[in-house]
């Protein structure tokens, strides 16, 4: 069954450390991207990735950090830079940045400081 | 800078009425725009893709429309249903450094009534 899976679904983080998203997509898709949602808000983009070993920043890259050593894998780690981490974080993949077809979404990763 | 509006938060309207969502662009022009539909707590899923030069697309009880002129695209949803009630996503391919992302507006959250 292909898709696009994030894990874990809720993630608390306690001040002062790191933490890593994990983004897994099996529909053989180029590219992908992570995206943060706040209460009311639309989705902001963070990182994106088009080919393997390369990744792009987006709006609102600072305080987050990410890896694209395979194809399928696109982690996220929320560094203790970024201030005000709370938020709900969507990964996201889509053919080809070129090929403007839809993105397919992961079920979210609820991130909480405590 | 590019900017994506959304023309309410929230929209009610009875079943098996009309509802109809709009979303205004600005500083850009954009090949394509996409509709998506996002419920509590879940990542969005693909609705629709329109092309700049495509003035209406349909699937089912849903069309959207895309102005070029207006910088404008309207969602409509026929036929309304309580299933209906969602919050639903525009989104448009802005060019970035290594390809194009998709950018999205703030959504609006449509409740349909029985």
């Amino acid at each position: 069954d292909g898709g696009i899976t994030q894990s874990p679904k809720y993630l608390f983080r306690k001040e002062g450390q790191n933490v890593t998203l994990s983004c897994e997509q099996n529909l053989n898709h180029d590219a992908m991207y992570w995206y943060r949602q706040d209460p009311g808000q639309g989705l902001r983009l963070i990182y994106y990735s088009q080919i393997v070993n390369d990744f792009q920043k987006g709006d609102i890259a600072e305080g987050y950090s990410v890896s694209r050593e395979k194809k399928e894998s696109f982690p996220l780690t929320v560094t203790s830079a970024q201030k005000n981490p709370t938020a709900f974080y969507l990964c996201a993949s889509s053919i080809d940045l070129g090929v403007r077809t839809e993105a397919f979404f992961g079920q979210g990763t609820r991130l909480t400081v405590v | 800078s590019q900017k994506i509006e959304q023309n309410s938060e929230a929209l009610n309207i009875q079943e098996g009425k009309t509802a109809t969502l709009t979303c205004n662009y600005t500083n850009y022009s954009p090949a394509y725009l996409q509709w998506y539909r996002q419920d509590p707590g879940r990542g969005p899923v693909f609705l629709l893709l329109i092309r700049e030069n495509e003035k209406e697309k349909r699937k089912e009880r849903l069309k959207v429309t895309f102005d070029t002129t207006l910088k404008q695209s309207l969602f409509h949803i026929t036929a309304s249903q309580p299933a209906d009630s969602a919050t639903y996503l525009c989104a448009l391919d802005m060019f970035r450094q290594a390809g194009t992302a998709l950018i999205f507006g703030k959504g609006t959250t449509l409740s349909v009534s029985s």
